[in-house]
């Protein structure tokens, strides 16, 4: 168990829905990232949030958003949901920016399912 | 931006060693990391590389050549629970992203 917890593990929606993901970072760690892994790929990173801030974005779609709450808790808002969004979504968090180490924490990721 | 490539798979016999390169091509390289994924599990961390040469966990190692751009992973003694997808990442100082290469997927067998 990483300590990181996302919710939900699973969802299944519809084309044109909109989702929120919710990630709770492990105590301590100031740092949260966000991945999207489609089947068989890799890891595409998508945006990094260093204490409410935004520090860092990858690829992210304009549908896409999230955000950094003060307790440190972040969500991903995933719009206009196309079949090619269907993928599991990680959440990782690290203490600081992980560039120190390059070791994320990762949670068990949410599963999206665009029908 | 970053780039990674990694063989896409590799297949050995239970005891082997395992080899997995990782060349990568970043403008601000700051370290070399591994992570290891079971089908559709979390990414684990296995090791980091900010400084040239051999990093040893285990039956992991993790080397690294910044001149060459280069990076492997050995995995020895190999069990079938190694079997998993492993992934290099580079972390990049100009804008602290953790980007991962494709991975590679390492089957073990009897």
């Amino acid at each position: 168990d990483s300590g990181v917890t996302q919710t939900p593990k699973h969802l299944i929606t519809a084309t044109g829905q909109r989702v929120t993901l919710r990630c709770s970072p492990r105590s301590g760690d100031l740092s949260v990232y966000w991945y999207q892994q489609s089947l068989d790929q890799g890891l595409q990173f998508l945006i990094q949030y260093y204490n409410g801030e935004e520090r860092a974005k990858g690829n992210i779609l304009e549908r896409f958003s999230a955000q950094q709450f003060p307790d440190l808790h972040s969500e991903l808002n995933l719009s206009s949901l196309e079949l090619g969004d269907s993928a599991l979504y990680f959440c990782a968090s690290s203490v600081e920016g992980g560039i120190n180490t390059g070791e994320l924490f990762f949670g068990e990721g949410s599963r999206l399912t665009v029908l | 931006g970053q780039s990674l490539e990694q063989p896409s798979e590799v297949t050995a016999v239970e005891g082997a060693i395992v080899q997995i390169n990782c060349t990568y091509q970043t403008s601000g390289f700051y370290g070399l990391s591994w992570y290891q994924q079971h089908d559709g599990g979390a990414p684990t961390f296995l090791s980091y590389n900010g400084l040239d040469g051999l990093e040893e966990t285990g039956r992991f190692s993790s080397f690294l050549s910044r001149s060459d751009s280069y990076g492997y992973l050995l995995l020895q003694e190999l069990q079938m629970k190694d079997s998993a997808s492993y992934f290099c990442a580079v972390t990049d100082r100009n804008d602290y992203k953790l980007s991962f290469g494709a991975g590679t997927t390492v089957t073990v067998r009897a």
